[in-house]
């Protein structure tokens, strides 16, 4: 039974560019949710999708968005990259908005130069 | 708004020795808990969590947690030690009845296991 799977692993990008960041959920859960881990520190929410539509989103400006599709998978779109959006982004999924908890994937690490 | 303190950044310790890692939370209302382990270059893996009931809640891997409801302490306990245990340790809420039910994660601790 496959976890949550997310692509690419690793990527480098330029100050100024545009990123996609993609996530399948776990076999059976309908919710998605992105995080944002810098090193050294705990992850920091950025948004959940459910039923398609984002439902909830945390301190982050709008450079950040993201889409799920029908099929429950996610993406997560970054614009204007600055230094500071360098990054492991996690990407968690679960069942009706997290009542039980998520499982989460192993990350893509951003690095912006 | 909730927030989590995890008191200490790292915590090293001896194999086979017993360890706490502490964790307090700060919410004006009910709230989940949970403790992730994360091992390096990996996500997130669930060790337990408290959702309701008994206050003494056992993980995986041997670990156990105690809320403490008036002391908003959520402490991680486990009596011996591995190298493997070598690893960043999370300690995360979530609240009651919250639409999205977001966790708000703590700084994390490192446990470091010495032979």
């Amino acid at each position: 039974d496959a976890g949550v799977t997310q692509s690419p692993t690793h990527l480098i990008k330029t100050r100024g560019q545009q990123v996609t960041l993609r996530c399948s959920p776990k076999s059976g859960h309908d919710t998605v949710s992105w995080y944002q881990q810098a090193l050294g520190q705990g992850p920091q929410f950025i948004f959940q999708y459910y039923e398609e539509e984002e439902r909830q989103r945390g301190n982050f400006p709008d450079r950040f968005s993201g889409h799920q599709f029908p099929n429950y998978s996610s993406e997560l779109n970054v614009n204007a990259l600055l230094l500071g959006d360098s990054a492991l982004y996690l990407c968690a999924s679960s069942i009706d908005r997290g009542s039980y908890g998520y499982t989460f994937g192993s990350g893509t690490r951003l690095t912006v130069v | 708004a909730q927030s989590v303190t995890q008191l200490d950044s790292q915590v090293p310790v001896f194999e086979e020795a017993p360890v706490e890692l502490r964790c307090n939370y700060s919410s004006s209302v009910s709230v989940y808990l949970f403790w992730y382990v994360q091992y390096p270059n990996q996500g997130l893996q669930l060790l337990l969590k408290y959702l309701s009931g008994s206050t003494l809640v056992k993980g995986i891997n041997g670990f156990e947690a105690e809320f403490n409801k008036s002391q908003t302490s959520f402490h991680l306990r486990k009596p011996s030690v591995h190298i493997s245990d070598t690893a960043e340790y999370f300690c995360a809420v979530t609240l009651f009845n919250n639409a999205g039910n977001m966790l708000t994660f703590g700084g994390g601790t490192r446990l470091m296991v010495k032979p």
